[in-house]
């Protein structure tokens, strides 16, 4: 059981590169959130989606894409990356009470 | 405006002693709050929560007490180990509404034997 899911774990990027993060779940979560991590700022809420097939914006969804095509995978595209877009990010599913998080994607955009 | 508040970004305590950490939130929607627990490289793993209908929820040596007067909550470790140093969000949310966490900042706790 693997739970949360998160590929790459590190990526470097060139200014104007895109990408895909994937999250994958083997937990039936019916909503998935991703969020970002900066020094100091904690836990920023990009994109989230309540089910297959819809995704809503969050907190900073500046410069993201996400799609849900499928229950099990929430995938997070930055189309053209910023040096403001390094980041952690992380992936989440909710269960009955709290989220499980994947171990992170550390993204640097030079 | 920071909906949830961690005001400490630091916290230093002698091992087998008391840690606090604090938390105080704006929004009189949220009903649900939880605690979550990162080490470094890893993603944030769920530690204890608390409704809005409790105002305190023991698990083990953490505690979590709600003020919802004060819209305050704080997580207590008793005692404290080398081991629990980390970095801890504390997040709330309207639960009920399925609103997503709101996180705070953080605290990074260090244990020091």
């Amino acid at each position: 059981n693997a739970g949360v899911t998160q590929t790459p774990k590190f990526r470097v990027l060139k200014t104007g590169q895109s990408m895909t993060l994937l999250c994958a779940q083997d937990m039936n979560h019916e909503y998935m959130y991703w969020y970002r991590q900066d020094p100091g700022m904690g836990l920023r809420l990009i994109h989230y989606s309540v089910g297959e097939g819809t995704t809503a914006k969050g907190e900073v969804p500046d410069g993201y894409n996400v799609s849900r095509l499928k229950k099990q995978n929430f995938l997070l595209g930055l189309e053209s990356a910023a040096p403001s877009q390094t980041s952690v990010y992380f992936c989440a599913g909710r269960s009955g009470d709290g989220y499980t998080f994947g171990s992170g994607t550390r993204l640097t955009v030079v | 405006d920071q909906q949830v508040k961690q005001n400490s970004p630091s916290l230093s305590v002698q091992e087998g002693r008391i840690s606090i950490l604090n938390c105080d939130y704006t929004n009189s929607m949220f009903d649900y709050f939880l605690w979550y627990k990162k080490y470094p490289a890893e993603g944030p793993t769920f530690l204890i929560s608390i409704s809005s209908i409790k105002d305190k929820n023991e698990d083990g040596r953490f505690t979590v007490f709600l003020n919802k007067s004060a819209k305050h909550l704080s997580l207590h470790i008793v005692p404290s180990q080398p081991g629990d140093s980390a970095v801890y969000f504390c997040a709330a949310s309207a639960w009920s509404g399925n609103t997503p966490l709101v996180f705070g900042k953080g605290t990074r706790l260090s244990v020091i034997a």
